[in-house]
């Protein structure tokens, strides 16, 4: 069961900027621990894109970029690509379950 | 580079067994934690299991405690992961994945299938 809640889908045409937002609770975005963000393209593994609320990988665009507030976090993807169609997961960590995933937001681009 | 591979999926029974593999690579091993995260199909993800480096800490999601059992061999840079009583819910890809800094997963595998069905 999904501890954090995301907006089931987000849409936008090319170039555009969407943002997902993702919800937890005191006893784990509110508790201080980081969100962290993965993408998943259809039919492949989930790849780390945020690390740290704010921090990107190395190889990641920087056009994707995070930030945290209070119990949520939100995630933004600028100049929005058709590459970027994908289904988005915050993740982030709790007293019980240890590690706690969003419901996931598909993206896509118009 | 970094790889990981899992291995075992497979159908099985209600109430059956089975036993998933990752073999790692490209990384010391012995120096990281690992874990298990799994996708029901159409779903989110789902945390299953993590192991500490040494094995000193494990830790299971409530819904597999007492069916799973996570263990690891440094010497074979493998993770598995015992899954015992399965039920239909049970059936997802299986996802190995490391946790090298904090909270977060850094590299995943590309999964294995396991389907619970009579």
């Amino acid at each position: 069961q999904s501890v954090l809640t995301q907006p089931p889908s987000v849409s936008g045409a090319p170039g555009q900027r969407v943002t997902i937002s993702c919800t937890g609770s005191s006893s784990n975005i509110g508790a201080g621990y980081d969100v962290h963000w993965y993408q998943q393209l259809p039919g492949t593994a989930p790849k780390l894109l945020i690390y740290g609320n704010s921090n990107r990988p190395s190889g990641v665009p920087d056009r994707f970029s995070g930030s945290k507030s209070g119990t949520s976090a939100s995630l933004a993807i600028t100049g929005l690509q058709a590459e970027d169609e994908a289904d988005y997961y915050c993740q982030s960590y709790d007293s019980s379950p240890y590690y706690v995933f969003g419901t996931g937001t598909k993206v896509t681009v118009l | 580079e970094v790889q990981l591979v899992e291995s075992g999926g497979g159908l099985v029974k209600p109430g059956g067994s089975l036993r998933l593999s990752c073999a790692a690579s490209g990384f010391t091993f012995s120096s990281y934690s690992m874990n298990w995260v799994r996708q029901a199909p159409g779903k989110g993800l789902e945390w299953v299991s993590s192991i500490s480096s040494s094995s000193s800490y494990i830790y299971y999601a409530d819904s597999v405690k007492g069916r799973f059992t996570i263990s690891r061999d440094n010497a074979k840079n493998s993770l598995y992961l015992q899954m015992n009583s399965l039920r239909a819910e049970d059936t997802a890809v299986y996802y190995c994945a490391t946790v090298m800094s904090s909270t977060w997963f850094d590299y995943w595998g590309q999964g294995t299938l396991v389907t619970v069905s009579s």
